[in-house]
């Protein structure tokens, strides 16, 4: 069963570099997640893929970032110009589409750390 | 503006006895609900959902009870296990909005005692 995957899973960085996070969804999964989590938070949506179009960003998502799908099946998550506030864990989800509701099935995550 | 709620930060209980743990929502437009369960260094894995069409749900040992005039669901463990600690978090949505994004709560830590 292959599930979410993320990579990598750990990223040190210099406040001002440019970051890119990737996410394999399941494979079947026409719907694709960002969403981030800070300290005693939970998961906040950052934006969100329905095979190859970005249909949704959350006010989150200020210009520093940038999303891709490009062939509907992987997604790169790109933050330019790193800046402390961006240290949080990153998690992919996807899922299924259909009429009725499909839960999300979450990655592991990618924990970003700024110096 | 945090739609969901959950306001006990942690919760501890003795194995073999019953953990509750609850859930506010303030928008009326969602109805589904989920709950996930986190252990660190991984990802939140989907646990048990509920519709607003019913107010019960259940899968072995959990149950999700939703009351929508409450705008309140919880999540019930019954026997509980030590291998149940973890973060526990409740996430709602509404069918017919296009992104499905789901809100997500603040999250309780439970604690089985052996």
């Amino acid at each position: 069963d292959t599930g979410v995957s993320q990579n990598p899973r750990h990223k040190i960085t210099k406040r001002g570099q440019n970051v890119t996070f990737r996410c394999d969804p399941i494979s079947e999964h026409n719907r694709l997640y960002w969403y981030r989590q800070t300290l005693g938070q939970g998961p906040e949506f950052l934006t969100y893929f329905q095979n190859e179009a970005q249909l949704e960003k959350s006010r989150l998502l200020s210009d520093r970032f940038s999303a891709e799908r490009p062939k509907g099946s992987f997604s790169t998550l790109e933050i330019q110009r790193t800046e402390q506030g961006d240290s949080a864990m990153y998690l992919c989800a996807s899922s299924q589409t259909g009429g009725a509701n499909q839960p999300q099935h979450f990655g592991d995550g990618t924990r970003l750390s700024i110096l | 503006d945090q739609q969901v709620k959950q306001n006990s930060p942690s919760l501890s209980v003795q194995e073999g006895r019953i953990s509750i743990l609850n859930c506010d929502y303030t928008n009326s437009m969602f109805d589904y609900f989920l709950w996930y369960k986190k252990y660190p260094a991984e990802g939140p894995t989907f646990l048990i959902s509920i519709s607003s069409i019913k107010d019960k749900n259940e899968d072995g040992r959990f149950t999700v009870f939703l009351n929508k005039s409450a705008k309140h669901l919880s999540l019930h463990i019954v026997p509980s296990q030590p291998g149940d600690s973890a973060v526990y978090f409740c996430a709602a949505s509404w069918l017919g909005y296009t992104g499905n994004q789901f809100y997500f709560g603040t999250g309780t830590s439970l604690t089985v005692i052996p």
